[in-house]
């Protein structure tokens, strides 16, 4: 089946660093979405993308929209509530349901 | 960031019970999905909606679950008999249009199944 790929599966960063996220597809993919996930299991959506970059504060994801089988979220300048798991999750091409294929998670850190 | 209801948070059901959670969906939202999210972080797409017509949904849902969502109430999802593999956290999310959209997740309701 349709694969999504995430790294690293655990990432713990100082406060005040910058770090990179990373969802490879093993199939072009239509769009992706970034979530946050808490401690309560509430999935916070980060960013939608088809195509290109977004940016909001510390975050910014890209998509490659070349070729459409890879997408990043950069953390800049990371602060302790920017802990939790984050989960990329991606819509394949297909007419008439945009159903999210997940990755499997980072389980980020931060530290003081 | 998301206006989707679940209820309830958390359901303790025994093995052969019947489960079952709601959702209502941002308003405006025709179209509705269910996923499980299990301990492992595996997501898997159950079903979906748009309006009242389901649109998609897999195999272990069409035999075991019991899904709606009728208008001018919250959508289901019911399993019919609770298995202790169904212990998972149940997402609902919801999204204007079966085209490239946001999907909007709730809370999620976590079931236990003893």
């Amino acid at each position: 089946g349709d694969q999504v790929e995430q790294s690293p599966s655990a990432l713990s960063l100082h406060e005040g660093t910058d770090s990179a996220l990373r969802c490879n597809f093993t199939t072009t993919m239509r769009s992706v979405q970034w979530f946050r996930q808490n401690s309560r299991g509430s999935l916070i959506s980060l960013f939608y993308l088809a195509s290109g970059t977004k940016e909001n504060g510390r975050l910014k994801s890209a998509f490659d929209s070349k070729e459409r089988r890879y997408s990043t979220l950069h953390i800049r300048d990371a602060q302790l509530e920017d802990s939790g798991t984050y989960f990329c999750a991606a819509e394949v091409f297909t007419g008439g349901n945009n159903k999210l294929t997940f990755g499997q998670g980072t389980v980020l850190s931060v530290i003081p | 960031n998301s206006k989707v209801i679940q209820t309830p948070r958390y359901l303790v059901k025994g093995q052969g019970q019947k489960a079952k959670m709601r959702c209502i969906p941002e308003k405006g939202h025709p179209v509705v999905f269910w996923y499980q999210q299990n301990k492992n972080n595996e997501f898997k797409f159950l079903i979906n909606f748009q309006n009242q017509e389901v649109l998609q949904q897999i195999d272990m849902t069409e035999k075991r679950f019991s899904a709606e969502c009728p208008s001018n109430s919250p959508c289901s999802l019911e399993i019919q008999s609770s298995e202790a593999g169904d212990s998972a956290l149940y997402l609902c999310a919801s999204s204007l249009g079966t085209g490239s959209d946001t999907q909007y997740f709730g809370p999620g309701t976590r079931l236990l199944v003893l």
